[in-house]
């Protein structure tokens, strides 16, 4: 059974600071890796999507990495602002449709 | 507007009173998919659908039922409902299989005394 575990459970920074958080899954069969972003009360927001054969993916700030070998994704933030602060989780999924999901990083960025 | 639309956004209901969370999305995508969010346990899918008539369990189904008769609609029952079925639940939906970018709706909070 897939599972995803991320570290650090919180994290929190001063504004301008660039961070890494980090999710690492147990079964290297993934079909994709999705990296998503939940505020507080509301649904989730998906960032960045990977597919196996992919190494990395960029959307402006963010940049989130795959290394299905060692079973690991990390998400990279650069120059963090305060409306960066939120919940973020990755999710292993497989060609068949099923999702594991992380626990999440809660991030506080300060200004 | 592309979007997921759950319905209720916030429910309260009492042991054994059958209901149904409706989740319907606008975008013509063939993936659709249940969620629970609880504190400590995170986000556990329930079930999952690739397509009308097509739905598949997740990891936690037991105490649940779901029915994809349509492409845009996929409610989640609940039979009888008990309180450790309290939590916070999500649908969400994409294209393909479910490997493609996944779209969430705004979610229900369901109590159940």
């Amino acid at each position: 059974k897939q599972e995803v575990t991320q570290i650090p459970a919180a994290l929190s920074v001063p504004e301008g600071e660039n961070l890494v958080l980090n999710c690492s899954f147990t079964d290297s069969a993934i079909y994709n890796l999705q990296w998503f972003r939940q505020d507080p009360g509301k649904g989730l927001t998906s960032l960045l999507l990977i597919q196996s054969s992919q190494r990395e993916q960029t959307s402006g700030r963010l940049n989130a990495s795959l290394d299905k070998s060692s079973g690991r994704s990390t998400l990279y933030i650069a120059a963090s602002q305060p409306g960066d602060s939120a919940t973020y989780l990755c999710a292993a999924y497989t060609n068949a449709g099923k999702s594991t999901f992380g626990d999440g990083t809660t991030l506080t960025v300060k200004p | 507007e592309a979007q997921v639309t759950q319905n209720p956004r916030y429910l309260i209901t009492v042991t054994g009173k059958k209901l149904t969370v409706t989740c319907s999305q606008n975008m013509n995508h063939e993936y659709m998919s249940w969620y629970r969010q609880d504190p400590g346990l995170g986000l556990r899918q329930i079930y999952y659908s690739m397509n009308v008539e097509v739905t598949d369990k997740g990891d936690v189904p037991e105490g649940y039922k779901v029915s994809r008769k349509e492409k845009r609609n996929f409610p989640l029952i609940l039979e009888s409902p008990s309180p450790n079925q309290t939590s916070l639940y999500f649908c969400a939906s994409s294209f393909g299989t479910g490997g493609e970018k996944l779209f969430f709706g705004s979610g229900t909070q369901l109590s159940v005394l």
